[in-house]
């Protein structure tokens, strides 16, 4: 299997904490991507950071990607209650000849921010 | 922001019956994907479409499936004879070659077949 797998399931923190989530994944890739999706609603995408990169900064968000262990993390940093949401690594799947935008999902973090 | 419209929202069904979903995908986009996710499970790719026809499609889009484009705007999942495990919902999305590869979804539509 190619998907990507958050750790952990869930999170529970207090507003102004940081949120760390953890994917892992099997394959090679070209780029992994982290997704936001609100409780019923679609996703949203969050940033993508491509194979030769190790760190990549939006606003609150920064990702590292390890290749050698196949893995990255999402840190949210200043947590608000409005982040309260499931969060979706998905790598694309380039060693399987698919085609653009074929991406394949993690499980998901469930974070939940309290006021 | 352009957005990704689905429509409806909620479908429920009874079993064996055809339901289509609908989406309007981002007017300039030119790539278009169904996901499914079924409750409590991982997000998974159906299918994929450009230049009028399919990209690749997943074990999961077998015969009962197809996707069109009617016209400009539109594109639609059709299950043909739903079965209870098409229960999910369904998400549409889009992309173009100059978004990075970034896609873009719906909100989704939720699918209930009795």
């Amino acid at each position: 299997s190619q998907q990507g797998e958050e750790d952990p399931q869930a999170l529970s923190i207090q507003e102004g904490e940081n949120a760390t989530m953890n994917c892992s994944y099997k394959t090679s890739i070209n780029n992994l991507q982290w997704y936001r999706q609100n409780s019923g609603r679609g996703l949203v995408h969050l940033i993508l950071i491509r194979s030769n990169e190790r760190e990549k900064h939006s606003g609150r968000l920064r990702v590292t990607l390890d290749t050698s262990k196949k893995s990255s993390s999402l840190l949210i940093t200043a947590s608000r209650a409005a982040d309260t949401a499931s969060y979706f690594c998905a790598t694309d799947g380039t060693d399987r000849g698919s085609t653009l935008g074929r991406l394949y999902f993690g499980r998901g973090t469930q974070l939940t921010v309290w006021p | 922001e352009p957005e990704v419209t689905q429509t409806p929202s909620h479908q429920v069904t009874q079993m064996g019956q055809e339901v289509i979903l609908r989406c309007v995908p981002i007017s300039n986009h030119l790539y278009f994907y169904w996901y499914r996710q079924i409750l409590g499970q991982k997000v998974e790719f159906l299918v994929s479409f450009y230049n009028n026809e399919i990209s690749e499609k997943s074990e999961i889009f077998d015969d009962q499936f197809s996707v069109e484009r009617p016209d400009g705007s539109n594109f639609t999942l059709k299950i043909r004879s739903t079965k209870l495990e098409d229960s999910a919902m369904y998400f549409c999305a889009s992309t173009s070659a100059s978004t990075n590869e970034k896609l873009f979804f719906g909100s989704g539509t939720q699918l209930s077949v009795l």
